[in-house]
């Protein structure tokens, strides 16, 4: 079936360092890829997404972009903030099912010291 | 538009006793979801809807029933409550004419089971 899997944590930074948090995928056919962000106490949001292979999501200073040759999705900024500080989640869309389900990653929390 | 919603933000119950989890939203989306989420296992999918009076199961349904009486609102139901259903509970939905198949969350309810 298909599955999400993404690089344990925490991790930890100092303030502009760069961030790379790894996200590989396992489906069939050809999902949709999403990395959510939560911050502490709150629900989640969506940071960016991508629907087919090659595409590059961006928001807020984060990309990432769908590799279909080995099957990654991995999140990069070039200068993180404390503000940063949070959990992100990758997901993938269950779109060969037609029911549009989300398959998650366990999430990788991040730490921005100043 | 205040998105998603969700009733009540925190709730303790003792083992045995039932509840019910309120998520509406205001988008006009087909796709409805409740999701779990617990530490180190990302968010599993509990049940799902797909339009008013349809529901189906997710991964992790046993001990969880719910309702879509309306296309706003879906219920989750705890009958019997136990200890392991300490959780966060997520609602999210989505749009069926969106085919990057994007989820819009609620703020959660933070449930602990005694």
């Amino acid at each position: 079936g298909n599955s999400v899997t993404q690089m344990e944590g925490p991790v930890t930074l100092s303030e502009e360092a760069f961030l790379t948090i790894n996200c590989t995928y396992t489906a069939t056919g050809y999902p949709s890829l999403f990395w959510y962000v939560q911050y502490p106490g709150e629900g989640l949001q969506l940071l960016l997404k991508a629907t087919k292979a090659d595409d590059k999501g961006s928001n807020k200073g984060f990309e990432a972009t769908y590799r279909k040759e080995t099957t990654s999705f991995h999140l990069e900024k070039g200068s993180v903030q404390v503000s940063d500080s949070a959990v992100y989640f990758c997901a993938l869309s269950d779109r060969p099912s037609g029911t549009y389900k989300y398959i998650f990653g366990t999430g990788t929390r991040l730490k921005v010291l100043a | 538009n205040a998105g998603v919603t969700q009733t009540p933000k925190f709730r303790v119950l003792k083992t045995g006793q039932s509840m019910t989890l309120l998520c509406a939203q205001d988008m006009n989306h087909e796709y409805m979801y409740w999701y779990r989420q617990d530490p180190g296992m990302g968010l599993r999918l509990i049940h799902y809807s797909v339009g008013e009076g349809t529901t189906a199961k997710g991964e992790v349904p046993d001990g969880y029933n719910v309702s879509r009486l309306k296309k706003q609102n879906f219920l989750l139901g705890l009958e019997s409550a136990a200890p392991s259903q300490t959780s966060v509970y997520f609602c999210a939905s989505s749009w069926s004419q969106d085919l990057s198949y994007e989820q819009y969350f609620g703020p959660g309810t933070r449930l602990t089971v005694t």
